[in-house]
Parts: structure tokens; sequence; C-alpha cells
């Protein structure tokens, strides 16, 4: 079966970076994009970006512009969120999630295009930002 | 991007429906059918409900409906069990190409 399956918990501090995991498994890892998104403790969801892992093409929320990096090792089926500079208030659960992968093509040119849904999730990673 | 807005509670009692709604704009889900709906039971990761406004992925109860008017989609959840108690997020494509998620109801089932 699918399975998304997320690195452990961290503990960082101000300022340091933090790298998550989520290792795949049950389908073709190229034909879906991975999106990322984050829950602060008792809050909403918030999106932070998306990776097409067949050519690595990334798209991130403006929030986190600069801060955030997604990449993938297609050898391996894992995908990974990297956040820099970390606050008090990246402190969140860090949720990795599937979307279809789709092409619209035009006169022989093909653009890759995520579906708006995820499913499924993975487990989540808790990163706690402390000093 | 703006989160949308869904109500903060709801709450009905066993058997009852209950209808969540989600306010957006032009830009995120007046403009596009990509509205999706999350159940999240406590520690636990959210749950695909209702995809493309008004789809039910496979194997979720047809209790749970989706549909979408203007700026306002909804989720109604008929026949409400205790287990349906939860939070439950909206979300929707934006002119952004971004995704934007409502700010959570949570669902008190009596």
């Amino acid at each position: 079966q699918v399975q998304l399956v997320q690195s452990g918990a961290e503990v960082k501090k101000p300022g340091a970076s933090v790298k998550v995991s989520c290792k795949t498994s049950g389908y073709s890892f190229i034909g879906y994009y991975m999106h990322w998104v984050r829950q602060a403790p008792g809050q909403g969801l918030e999106w932070m970006g998306r990776i097409n892992p067949n050519s690595g093409g990334t798209d991130y929320a403006q929030t986190f512009q600069g801060r955030v990096t997604m990449t993938r090792d297609t050898s391996i089926s894992t995908a990974y969120m990297e956040l820099s500079r970390l606050r008090s208030d990246d402190t969140a659960v860090y949720y990795c999630a599937r979307a279809l992968l789709w092409e619209q093509c035009s006169g022989g040119i093909c653009h890759p295009h995520s579906k708006n849904y995820f499913d499924p999730w993975g487990q989540g990673t808790l990163v706690t930002v402390s000093s | 991007q703006s989160a949308l807005t869904q109500p903060a509670s709801v709450s009905g009692s066993p058997g009852q429906s209950i209808t969540i709604s989600c306010t957006g704009t032009s830009s995120d889900i007046g403009g596009y059918n990509y509205v999706s709906w999350y159940q999240q039971h406590p520690d636990k990761a959210p749950k695909l409900m209702i995809y493309d406004v008004s789809n039910r992925p496979s194997g979720v109860s047809n209790r749970f409906s989706g549909s979408k008017s203007g700026n306002t989609a909804s989720l109604t959840i008929s026949g409400l069990q205790a287990e349906d108690e939860a939070d439950y997020y909206c979300s929707s494509y934006t002119s952004s190409s971004t995704l934007v998620f409502g700010g959570g109801t949570k669902l008190t089932v009596l």
C-alpha cells in the first residue's frame, strides 16, 4: 500500500536549519508531486510548497521564499524539506503529502501540473525551535 | 494569500446533518473548482474527504458531500456519528498557483 514515512522529531536552536525526510513506497515516486504543509501547535494548516519529483522543479509559498528548499532523491523515493534560519514560531508539525502529477500538452509540448488535493499524508514530524 | 474563512466550531447531535462553510475570494474558491476538504482527528495526520469541490475519494462515506456557490464552499455531513468528531479544513487552489487552507472548524458531536 501507499506509504509516506517521515523522519523523527527534531529540536533546533534559533538560527539553525532542519531537514525533514519523507520516504515513500507503494507507488511510482515520479508520478506524483510532493507537497509540504505545516501545523503550529493548536493552529491550522499552512501550505509551504511543492516539488515535482520527476524534474526537481519547485514552487514555494511566498512566506517561505528564501528559507525553504525542497529536494528529492529518486533512487530511494524520498523527498526532503529543509528550512533555514529557524525561529521560535517555526515550531510545528511538518507534513509531506502526495498529489497526482498530470501533464497539459499543446503543440507537442507538455507541462507538468499538480492536482490540488493531497492523499495520503505522512505521519508528521515535530520540529521544536527553542534556545 | 489570506487564509480561507471557516467557522471556529459547529456541533450537532447523532443522526443530524451539519454544514461547514469555507469562504474565500474570486482569486481562489470563486475562480476554480479545486476545493478540497480534510478531516483531522487529534494528533493524527489530515485525511482527504472531498476533492475538486464535490468528489469523494474511494473509501469515504457517502454521508460526506461538498458543494460550492460563488466564493463559498461547503461540506455537509449527514447522519452524524460520534466518529465524525474532528477538525475539518478546507483548501483551495489560488490564482498565484499556490494552495491556501481555511483556519479549521472543530466539529463536536453532542
